[in-house]
């Protein structure tokens, strides 16, 4: 069975730019999750799909936006880069069908804005 | 709101050391989950345990154990005769009733065990 799947890989952008980044779960699993991690604030959730449709959200700023498709697959986007958008962004999924469940990662995005 | 504290930013050993990484909590809920996960150098966060609130049972798995205390508000996890493979970054979370895959993380502990 697949795991979870981000691509690019690495992705340097200047400021002002945007970037899709992209997340293929493991098949079957129904929801997909988004969290930043950068050095100083650690890992922080941006926001969660499931059956297309936004379940949660962290608390970030508009500029950050997700969506999913109906095979579960996820992009998330970045609007207008500022240098601190720069962080490995992980994508994770799981069934979504209750609570507590232990996510499966992909390896990440590793974006570089200058 | 949620908070989970990692006191140790980073922890070194050799090998065959055991070793206890430290996890505080705070949550107004009754109903909750704990987690532990491992980011080795490839970038991926791998699930080790999961705790409900309402099991306090500690466990043990080969050279793995967790010691889940409510009346601390910790969830600790040991390394028994640590290895070099063990080395990593290991985060602890919790995610509240309701929260679905919204993980509140520590700020992780870096393993590194010597030959």
């Amino acid at each position: 069975k697949a795991g979870v799947t981000q691509t690019p890989r690495y992705l340097i952008k200047t400021r002002g730019q945007q970037v899709t980044l992209s997340c293929s779960p493991i098949s079957g699993h129904r929801s997909v999750s988004w969290y930043q991690q950068t050095p100083g604030q650690g890992l922080q959730f941006l926001f969660e799909y499931f059956s297309e449709t936004q379940r949660n959200k962290g608390n970030f700023p508009g500029r950050f936006s997700g969506r999913q498709f109906s095979n579960s697959r996820s992009e998330m986007n970045v609007s207008t880069l500022e240098l601190g958008d720069s962080a490995l962004y992980l994508c994770a999924s799981s069934t979504g069908t209750g609570d507590g469940e232990k996510l499966f990662f992909g390896s990440g995005t590793q974006l570089s804005v200058l | 709101a949620q908070k989970v504290t990692q006191a140790q930013t980073e922890i070194s050993v050799v090998e065959k050391e055991d070793v206890t990484l430290d996890c505080v909590y705070e949550t107004r809920d009754t109903t909750y989950y704990l987690f532990w996960y491992k980011q080795p150098p490839s970038g991926e966060l791998v699930f080790l345990i999961r705790r409900n609130s309402f099991d306090e049972q500690n466990e043990i798995s080969g050279r793995y154990s967790w010691n889940f205390q409510k009346s601390t508000s910790s969830f600790n996890f040991t390394i028994t005769a640590s290895q070099v493979v063990d080395s990593a970054v290991y985060f602890c979370a919790l995610s509240e009733a309701g929260g679905y895959s919204t993980l509140t993380f520590g700020k992780g502990t870096m393993l590194l065990v010597s030959p």
